[in-house]
């Protein structure tokens, strides 16, 4: 089955610096990759989510790239604020309009420091 | 209140009791999902219901989970015999089907598990 890998597993950076956390999958059939954020005691929340169609999305200050070939892709934040501060997941899954189950990685928390 | 609902947020039982967890989906929302995190883990897949059938059940780790959906509404996870290392959050999640499906997975806050 699909496996997701995560690094870094924590990342601490400046206000205003960026972050970058990269994932890797073993399904190369997957081909729906969200990332979620989990604030410390609430369920993970949707962020933004690439297609295997697609290189790059960006949503204001954050962005995704996707490298198929690689089975690879990052999460970029730039100007990174205190309230970016949470634990950071990506995901895989075979399927957007159909079914299939999403396979989280292990998880990265971010720390912006003031 | 439209977001998915959990309950209880915490429970704590002894090794060996019987436990229920029950999640209320968004309405609307015919599928729902069930995972387990581990403290500094990420979500674990355990049980898809698409509706009131389990779609996908290749998650749940041996027979002393069980998940329902009677009405294709409110689930109830259910865990006999319970064991330490059931301790954890169990989460649940509904998304939109078909073609209004954009992939979103909408979590509740979890039923903390607490096993002594």
């Amino acid at each position: 089955g699909e496996n997701v890998e995560q690094h870094p597993s924590t990342l601490s950076v400046q206000e205003g610096d960026s972050a970058v956390i990269k994932c890797t999958y073993s399904d190369s059939a997957s081909n729906y990759f969200p990332w979620y954020k989990q604030e410390l005691g609430k369920g993970p929340q949707l962020i933004i989510d690439i297609r295997s169609n697609v290189g790059e999305k960006k949503d204001q200050r954050i962005a995704v790239t996707l490298n198929k070939t690689a089975k690879h892709f990052s999460l970029h934040i730039t100007e990174t604020q205190p309230e970016d501060s949470a634990v950071y997941f990506c995901a895989a899954s075979k399927g957007r309009t159909s079914y299939d189950k999403v396979i989280f990685g292990p998880g990265t928390s971010l720390s912006v420091i003031p | 209140g439209a977001g998915v609902s959990q309950t209880p947020s915490n429970k704590v039982t002894e090794k060996g009791k019987y436990v229920e967890l029950r999640c209320d989906p968004i309405s609307g929302h015919t599928a729902l999902y069930w995972y387990r995190q581990s403290l500094g883990q990420g979500p674990e897949f355990l049980i898809y219901f698409q509706g009131t059938g389990a779609a996908d059940d290749s998650g749940l780790p041996n027979d002393r989970f069980f998940a329902v959906r009677p009405e294709g509404s409110v689930s109830t996870l259910k865990i006999q015999r319970t064991e330490r290392g059931d301790s954890a959050v169990y989460l649940c999640a509904s998304s939109r089907s078909g073609a209004s499906n954009t992939g979103e997975l909408f979590f509740g806050e979890g039923s903390r598990l607490t096993v002594l």
